[in-house]
């Protein structure tokens, strides 16, 4: 069974700084992983979603990564702002279909500091 | 449009109750999944169902049930409720496994 793990658990930066926010994994097996935030008492955004056959993707100021050799996966923001505030999660689908539903690491809880 | 909506948002009750958390999504999805996040804000897979067939989580207690009169929509029925069922129950869908999964807002519920 797929095991995710997020470090670091808590990040807390200036605005404008550039950061990585990782993901690793156990079964180098997998479909897809896809990232997403969560607001404090709100449900999940997906950001990105990287295929097995993809080392990366981007969207705006956001680029993950993916080495399925290695088993990780890096979130990178660049030029943060405090509206990036929110924790990030990274999870991937549990089983060869998807049917299962996806794994979720404990995700990363992110500030940015004015 | 919101593309998976549950409701309620928030949900009060008091222990040995029985209620439902209705969810829908307008994608077009094939896949339909409840989660529960926890209050250490742990996300973890309750149910997925797709084409009437249903998998579910072994630690998923059998006083929950979800519920699927259509492909637009998975219910979840909860049965004598429990102060540690107290959490936030998310809708999801995707269209398969390889693809980009959507949530819904949550369903905070608290049993007291």
């Amino acid at each position: 069974k797929q095991e995710v793990t997020q470090i670091p658990a808590a990040l807390s930066v200036p605005e404008g700084e550039n950061l990585v926010l990782n993901c690793s994994f156990t079964d180098s097996a997998i479909y897809n992983l896809q990232w997403f935030r969560q607001d404090p008492g709100k449900g999940l955004t997906s950001l990105l979603l990287i295929q097995s056959s993809q080392r990366e993707q981007t969207s705006g100021r956001l680029n993950a990564s993916l080495d399925k050799s290695s088993g990780r996966s890096t979130l990178y923001i660049a030029a943060s702002q405090p509206g990036d505030s929110a924790t990030y999660l990274c999870a991937f689908p549990d089983s060869g279909g998807g049917a299962d539903g996806l794994t979720f690491g404990k995700g990363t809880h992110l500030i940015i500091q004015p | 449009d919101t593309a998976v909506s549950q409701t309620p948002k928030y949900l009060v009750t008091q222990m040995g109750n029985d209620k439902s958390i209705k969810c829908e999504q307008n994608l077009g999805h094939d896949t339909m999944y409840w989660y529960k996040q926890d209050s250490k804000k742990f996300l973890k897979i309750m149910f997925s169902y797709n084409n009437k067939e249903l998998i579910i989580n072994e630690t998923v207690p059998n006083r929950f049930s979800p519920k699927s009169p259509d492909k637009a929509h998975l219910n979840l029925h909860i049965n004598s409720l429990e102060l540690g069922d107290s959490a936030v129950y998310f809708c999801a869908s995707s269209q398969d496994g390889a693809s980009e999964a959507f949530f819904g807002q949550g369903t905070r519920l608290t049993v007291v």
